[in-house]
């Protein structure tokens, strides 16, 4: 089955800082990825997308590289806020439209 | 910004009881779904729901489990008879497309089984 894993379950960064999370994902047939974010009690909140014939898209303060060759998915955080303190989760989708979530590294901002 | 709905926040059951968790999804979309979440694990698949029927199912959606869309605007998920290890974060989801396009989720209800 599908393994989408994290590499590090967690991060602490200071508050101005850029933030960089990882994932490794095992399926070389998904074709479509997410990183979610989630705060306590809340459930997971779409941050950015990315489709296999992509590298890289940005959004507002955030990255998403995806490297193929090597089944690697990163997350990057502009200017690293306190209110980015959260879970973030990679989510990858098969051909069936199922996603597989990874573990989930927490994020902590440093004032 | 339309959001996803889910009622209760906590249920609490004892072992072998039935339970509804209810969800309302983003008026305009079209495909449903429900993850549960162990405490401090993945996010797992549960089921997935499109025209008034199952369009995939994980292996922990047995028979225990089935879903429901009783009109236009809620989609549930029930569980015959609960066990203890149905204790979970049970997320629901929906999309307005398939597949390639991010779901988008509730909050949760927390399931306490006793």
């Amino acid at each position: 089955g599908e393994s989408v894993g994290l590499h590090l379950p967690t991060l602490s960064v200071q508050e101005g800082d850029n933030s960089i999370i990882n994932c490794a994902y095992s399926n070389s047939a998904s074709d479509y990825f997410i990183w979610y974010k989630q705060e306590s009690g809340k459930g997971p909140q779409f941050i950015i997308d990315i489709r296999s014939n992509m590298d890289k898209r940005q959004g507002q303060r955030v990255t998403v590289l995806l490297n193929k060759t090597v089944k690697h998915l990163s997350l990057q955080i502009a200017a690293t806020q306190p209110g980015d303190s959260a879970v973030y989760f990679c989510a990858e989708e098969d051909l069936s439209n199922q996603f597989y979530f990874g573990t989930g590294t927490s994020l902590t901002v440093i004032p | 910004e339309p959001e996803v709905t889910q009622t209760p926040s906590h249920q609490v059951t004892q072992m072998g009881q039935e339970v509804i968790l209810r969800c309302v999804p983003i008026s305009n979309h079209l495909y449903f779904y429900w993850y549960r979440q162990i405490l401090g694990q993945k996010v797992e698949f549960l089921v997935s729901f499109y025209n008034n029927e199952i369009s995939e199912k994980s292996e922990i959606f047995d028979d225990q489990f089935s879903v429901e869309r009783p009109d236009g605007s809620n989609f549930t998920l029930k569980i015959r008879s609960t066990k203890l290890e149905d204790s979970a974060m049970y997320f629901c989801a929906s999309s307005d497309e398939g597949k390639g396009q991010p779901q988008h989720f509730g909050d949760g209800t927390r399931l306490s089984i006793l």
